[in-house]
């Protein structure tokens, strides 16, 4: 099993959807999670960083982590189509031989049409 | 600030040919990684240096190899290029710990045929 895990899509909504994406991991003892955003031939540049479990709002972004599923979510309120990119999950390594380095999900692809 | 830089930004190989994939920071990060992006499989580490000095391998190393020339350089190589290489290269670098944010350059194609 992958560390982490997630649908690729595509995901196509209209503007000003609520959109939810998200991941599955592997491991119950994971706590650092991020999620990237990657514009078409770019880079991947960090959104979102959560620790734990619970809730991060920033803006129209809002990650969350479910522990006890092991699932962690990134929801964008009142999508724009400049939110059209490929979003990616990731776990931070937190100890020994993993420290720093990050796993990250498939990726999935986001398209907002107006 | 120019961030992370990476050279080239395309590049086409026949099997067999080596070429070396150059990286540089200018963000005062000690750790740097190398990480291929294919279709469906998400970014994928092949080598990181946690600091100057030090390298070590990540999730696909095969058929690489890499070099931390300094504080800044940390560069990729390919001895013998095969079609399995064909991806899209990222350089990264970071500053842990802390949030331990990743900042990624721009990217190499690589295509072997």
């Amino acid at each position: 099993q992958k560390e982490v895990e997630q649908d690729p899509g595509p995901l196509s909504v209209p503007e000003g959807a609520i959109v939810s994406l998200n991941c599955t991991y592997s491991n119950s003892a994971f706590q650092y999670f991020m999620w990237y955003r990657q514009y078409s031939r770019k880079g991947p540049e960090l959104l979102m960083y959560t620790y734990s479990s619970g809730n991060k709002e920033d803006g129209r972004f809002t990650a969350q982590v479910d522990k006890s599923s092991k699932y962690i979510s990134l929801f964008i309120r009142d999508s724009q189509p400049s939110d059209s990119a490929t979003y990616l999950c990731a776990h931070k390594g937190a100890g020994g031989t993993s420290y720093g380095k990050l796993t990250f999900g498939q990726g999935t692809i986001l398209t907002v049409h107006p | 600030n120019a961030g992370v830089t990476q050279t080239p930004k395309f590049q086409v190989l026949k099997t067999g040919q080596s070429m070396t994939l150059q990286c540089a920071q200018d963000m005062n990060h000690n750790s740097m990684y190398w990480y291929r992006q294919d279709p469906g499989m998400g970014l994928r580490l092949i080598y990181y240096s946690a600091s100057e000095g030090t390298t070590d391998k990540g999730e696909v190393p095969n058929g690489y190899n890499v070099s931390r020339l300094n504080k800044r350089e940390f560069s990729l190589r390919l001895e013998s290029a095969a079609p399995s290489q064909t991806s899209v290269y990222f350089c990264a670098s970071s500053n842990p710990p802390g949030t331990d944010t990743q900042y990624f350059g721009p990217g190499t194609r690589l295509t072997v045929l």
